[in-house]
């Protein structure tokens, strides 16, 4: 089966500064992969999402993400965080877990506080 | 509803009853997830329904927890003989598609809180 590290708990930023959020899978096959951003008080939503193609991909609020395939990693940037970006962010991948079953799994999560 | 529904949005009881939570799928979605959300400990599997079965319920945690969904629409989750470490937020996630054709989003709802005294 596979399984999706975070490796920061807990990141705490000022306004302004670049934000990189690290998240590695293990999983030798085809993925997708997500990530989804949980604002206070509020439900999960997505953030963006790889399936193919380039793997730089762009997500709302100015967060983009690189695919590196051989480093099995999926990690979060934004150049310039701001306070609203205060946040836990989730990163998840989608794989084929055997017998005809799919599995979408989450990380523990980043939680990022930005200081104004 | 626009999005996904969960009730109750909290519910506390007492170590050894039973609970039911409620989720209701945004219609037209045929994928339905079941996560658990514990402090520190991120979102945890439970269970996935495509119309009305499980292809996949590998994370229930013990036979204390059982899922139904009828009508490929409400589902509903009980947890029998709650224990303290039940405690979490229950969150419930719809898709249009099954799992192994996703393209799109997971949406899901504001979860249930669920608390075991």
């Amino acid at each position: 089966a596979q399984s999706v590290s975070q490796h920061n708990h807990h990141v705490i930023l000022s306004e302004a500064a670049s934000l990189e959020l690290g998240c590695n899978y293990s999983y030798g096959g085809t993925v997708n992969l997500f990530w989804y951003v949980q604002y206070p008080g509020q439900h999960l939503q997505l953030l963006l999402k790889y399936f193919s193609g380039d793997p730089l991909v762009k997500g709302i609020k100015g967060f983009e993400a690189e695919f590196i395939k051989s480093k099995f990693s999926f990690n979060l940037r934004k150049p310039s965080v701001q306070w609203s970006d205060t946040a836990e962010y989730f990163c998840a991948v989608s794989a084929y877990s055997g017998a005809g079953s799919y599995q979408l799994t989450f990380g523990k999560g980043t939680k990022l506080s930005v200081i104004p | 509803g626009a999005g996904v529904s969960q009730s109750p949005s909290n519910k506390v009881t007492e170590k050894g009853k039973d609970v039911e939570l409620r989720c209701d799928p945004i219609s037209g979605h045929t994928a339905l997830y079941w996560y658990r959300q514990s402090l520190g400990q991120g979102l945890e599997f439970l269970i996935y329904f495509q119309g009305n079965s499980a292809p996949d319920k590998s994370g229930l945690p013990s036979d204390r927890f059982s899922a139904e969904r009828t009508g490929g629409s409400v589902s509903t989750l009980t947890i029998q003989r709650t224990q303290q470490e039940d405690s979490a937020v229950y969150l419930c996630a719809s898709s249009f598609q099954p799992l192994s054709e996703i393209v799109g989003e997971l949406f899901f709802g504001e979860g249930s809180r669920l608390t075991v005294l």
